[in-house]
């Protein structure tokens, strides 16, 4: 079974740092890309950014909202993903939630398995 | 970046329903289109990839179709755990914006 599992989220001030990590089990993680998406409260879901495989070069995209801020990792031989958030904005506040990627030839890309989130508070 | 836009925002319906939800790009971006639902407190579920394949497990009442610039999600029999926001993907090209969301209401 796909498991996917957020953590490190918390209450951090303006201007602050936080890492999120996503531990993944129960498929190849190295074989996947993996995305992060945001959702603050009351709000829509928003793409962050894309981890890709070690094939791919391990190669990142990110949203343009957090670019230059944000910076999307892994490492494969802990089955995980990070995302390291730096200058944190009171809208940064969210549930942050990672996500495996399918993809196929003339399919795009999707995410079929999600973590169950972990909220990021920034706040003074 | 592409920008994906839903209609309607919400809409209120009755169990047994058909209902739409469109969204529209503002670029072509072929079928490369993802539609997930989502209920309060829950991460998204996957429900159609690629315009119209439906994800293994989800029911049959649900479909897409389009392509181009223009897309839609039909649920063809509304039932009570239906109700939920519904949200469409784009995956052609980097940012994989989505779009704002229809909230499907009793």
């Amino acid at each position: 079974e796909v498991q996917l599992v957020e953590s490190g989220g918390g209450l951090v001030q303006p201007g602050g740092y936080l890492r999120l990590s996503c531990a993944a089990s129960g498929f190849s993680f190295s074989d996947h890309y993996m995305d992060w998406v945001r959702q603050a409260p009351g709000k829509g879901l928003e793409w962050i950014g894309r981890s890709r495989n070690k094939a791919n070069s391990y190669a990142t995209d990110h949203g343009s909202s957090v670019k230059g801020r944000f910076t999307i990792s892994r490492d494969d031989s802990k089955n995980s993903l990070y995302l390291e958030m730096n200058s944190l904005k009171a809208e940064d506040t969210a549930v942050y939630y990672c996500g495996r990627v399918r993809r196929g030839y003339d399919l795009g890309s999707y995410v079929d398995s999600w973590g169950q989130g972990t909220l990021v508070t920034v706040s003074s | 970046d592409i920008q994906m836009t839903q209609s309607p925002s919400s809409l209120s319906a009755s169990v047994g329903d058909r209902v739409t939800i469109t969204c529209r790009s503002s670029q072509t971006i072929s079928t490369y289109i993802n539609w997930y639902q989502q209920k309060p407190g829950k991460a998204p579920n996957l429900l159609i990839y690629a315009a119209s394949s439906l994800q293994s497990g989800v029911p049959s009442r649900f479909s897409g179709s389009g392509s181009g610039t223009d897309f839609t999600l039909t649920i063809s029999s509304l039932q009570p755990e239906d109700f939920a926001t519904y949200y469409c993907q784009q995956s052609y090209s980097s940012p994989r914006t989505f779009g704002q969301g229809t909230k499907v209401e009793i």
